[in-house]
């Protein structure tokens, strides 16, 4: 079984400051690692995956991710956050297979003028 | 291209009725979820099929809630009859793989959101 643990339910941050969201998991075989997002009144669209290969993901809005598979976590970070940032994010992580993916509580960042 | 389409968007009702969401895949997506989101928690898989076969229901509450995909395209969940912590947003999701394989996207639509008084 898998599961993935996001510490933070609510992150403030001002407005071109950076910001790192956590997300652990556990699995017992290899896994796949997502980051979707969801803006209000709307579903979840991808952000960033990790399948194989360099352990730093990259977003085309800015965000990046980094495997750790020592420390069995996968943090979203942006160097410098927009108004238009703010938004929940989860966590994601799948074995492959057939592919179920169990997601986080979620994260939502609140980004302050 | 289209995204995934579900209806109704909001949908009111009282305990003990009955519901049904509907929802069409991406065209050519051969897998096809439903997850459930209560508020203030993460989507939680309640189906997911592979084509018009079931895959995993493991979290289905089989006793009110049903689902299908007749023709391995559109799907169709349904609730009957509805408690009130039914109340949450459900999700449907599709992707593209065809079989066991590696970590495709998975595309969601917007949501049917279902509030149970």
């Amino acid at each position: 079984a898998q599961s993935v643990t996001q510490l933070d339910s609510q992150v403030p941050v001002f407005e071109e400051a950076p910001v790192e969201l956590r997300c652990n998991y556990s699995s017992s075989v290899s896994v796949y690692l997502f980051w979707y997002v969801q803006y209000p009144n709307q579903g979840l669209q991808l952000l960033l995956k990790y399948l194989s290969g360099s352990t730093l993901v990259e977003s085309i809005n800015g965000f990046e991710a980094e495997f750790n598979k020592s420390q069995t976590s996968f943090h979203l970070r942006k160097p410098s956050v927009h108004i238009s940032d703010t938004a929940e994010y989860f966590c994601a992580v799948s074995p492959g297979g057939y592919q179920k993916v169990t997601f986080g509580t979620g994260t939502k960042l609140q980004v302050i003028p | 291209e289209a995204g995934v389409a579900q209806s109704p968007r909001y949908k009111i009702i009282e305990k003990r009725q009955s519901v049904a969401f509907w929802c069409n895949p991406i065209s050519g997506h051969a897998t096809l979820y439903w997850y459930q989101q209560i508020l203030g928690q993460g989507p939680k898989l309640l189906i997911q099929f592979q084509n018009n076969g079931v895959v995993d229901d493991s979290q289905l509450p089989k006793d009110r809630f049903s689902a299908e995909r007749l023709k391995g395209v559109d799907s169709t969940l349904k609730i009957q009859p509805a408690k009130l912590e039914d109340s949450a947003v459900y999700l449907c999701a599709s992707s593209p793989i065809k079989e066991a394989g590696s970590g495709n996207t998975i595309y969601f639509g917007e949501g049917s959101w279902l509030t149970v008084v």
